[in-house]
Parts: C-alpha cells; sequence; structure tokens
C-alpha cells in the first residue's frame, strides 16, 4: 500500500499567518490526491481534489500544489474557524490511503 | 443538498454481527459510488471498503483488514448503502462514515456522512 507521510504532525500558528502542510507519497500518484479538513467531533469536509483543484464553496486561501510524490496544502491566511487536523488522501491505486493528520492549533 | 445519515452503530460484543445503513439523499444515489471510511477513536482514517453502481456491476473492493468479514451492499430503490460487519473483533472500534466517490474505479471523496460509533467490546 502507499504510504502518505504529512509533516508536520501537528503545527501552531497565528491568526493571519501562512501555512503549508506537507504530504509525501511513498510512490509516484500522478495528481490523484485530496484535502480534508476535520473539527472536533465532525466529519472530515473536503478542501482540495485532484491535488490542485478547489471544491465549490471553499475559501480561495485554500490552495493544493503537486504532483508525483510530494504535494502541499497552503492556507494563505489563517482564519479562527481553520483551526483544525488536515489530512491527504491518496486515490490512484488500491486500497486508498489517508496521511496520518496534521493538527493545526491557535498559537 | 447533498446529505449522508448513517444509522445502525452501538455496542456489539466481539464475534458479532452489526449492520450499517446509509441513508443519501439530495442526489440520484444509482449514479455515484460509494464508500466506507472508518476512524478509531483519537487516531487516522482508515478506508474499509468501496461499491460501484449497478452500472459498472455493483462490484466491491474491500481493505485486507476487513476483507472476508465485511460486506457493502446497496439498495437503489431506497438511496441506502449497507456495512455488514461479521466476526467483529476489538479493534473494528469506530466512528464509520459513509462517503460518496465522483469515480466508478477510485476511491475520489466529495461528501461524507457524519458518522456513527461501532464499539466493539465485551
Amino acid at each position: 500500500a502507499i504510504q502518505l507521510t504529512q509533516s508536520p504532525s501537528s503545527l501552531s500558528a497565528s491568526v493571519g499567518d501562512r501555512v503549508t502542510i506537507t504530504c509525501r507519497a511513498s510512490q509516484g500518484i500522478s495528481s490523484a490526491l485530496a484535502w480534508y479538513q476535520q473539527k472536533p467531533g465532525k466529519a472530515p469536509k473536503l478542501l482540495i481534489y485532484d491535488a490542485s483543484s478547489l471544491e465549490s464553496g471553499v475559501p480561495s486561501r485554500f490552495s493544493g500544489s503537486g504532483s508525483g510524490t510530494d504535494f502541499t496544502l497552503t492556507i494563505s491566511s489563517l482564519q479562527p474557524e481553520d483551526f483544525a487536523t488536515y489530512y491527504c488522501q491518496q486515490f490512484n491505486n488500491y486500497p486508498p490511503t489517508f496521511g496520518q493528520g496534521t493538527k493545526l492549533e491557535i498559537k | 443538498e447533498v446529505q449522508l445519515v448513517e444509522s445502525g452503530g452501538g455496542l456489539v460484543q466481539p464475534g458479532r454481527s452489526l449492520r450499517l445503513s446509509c441513508t443519501a439523499s439530495g442526489f440520484t444515489f444509482g449514479d455515484y459510488a460509494m464508500s466506507w471510511v472508518r476512524q478509531a477513536p483519537g487516531k487516522g482514517l482508515e478506508w474499509v471498503g468501496f461499491i460501484r453502481s449497478k452500472a459498472y456491476g455493483g462490484t466491491t473492493e474491500y481493505a485486507a483488514s476487513v476483507k472476508g468479514r465485511f460486506t457493502i451492499s446497496r439498495d437503489d430503490s431506497k438511496s441506502i448503502a449497507y456495512l455488514q460487519m461479521n466476526s467483529l473483533k476489538t479493534e473494528d472500534t469506530a466512528v464509520y462514515y459513509c462517503t460518496r466517490s465522483t469515480s466508478q474505479w477510485l476511491v475520489r471523496i466529495d461528501y461524507w456522512g457524519q458518522g456513527t460509533l461501532v464499539t466493539v467490546s465485551s
């Protein structure tokens, strides 16, 4: 199975900061990567699909990039509602796999 | 508005069975593949299984950890997907999410249900 390694595992930042989370795949997955946001006690929510496409209704401060093995999720200016856990997921191969998550906390 | 509502979770003893349901609304259920993803308490996300639409044979895929024990099925007339879980183990304890896939071949998720908690314990 393809392993996805997210870094960092946790991150403290302030409102207004620019934040970047990376996701590295153990083998190439083209652009078959999604990013999700999960808040405590809630279901994950799709933010980015196909590595760089913004899901409808998601604020434009979120962006994704990368292909092959290295991917990034960037939040250009953190808002209070962005403090959550973020997961990447590859869907290029079976089984689909998720990164271990990055917990974004308020500094 | 797309909605996925899971039900059927609860406390079950090891070795027993449980069936989860996912009732869908807001889209043409029969046109979509559906998938189940679980999350153990305090842990990350783990894909469980996938079912294609009837137009693509209604075929299924499963994670190695559940293959042979779990079965996914669908009733398009009721817009419901099911997850039949047999021979449950304590490590199956998790919140189970029903998800919609935008692809019939890849687990390309766009919507998630709110989840239902399954606790396997004696």
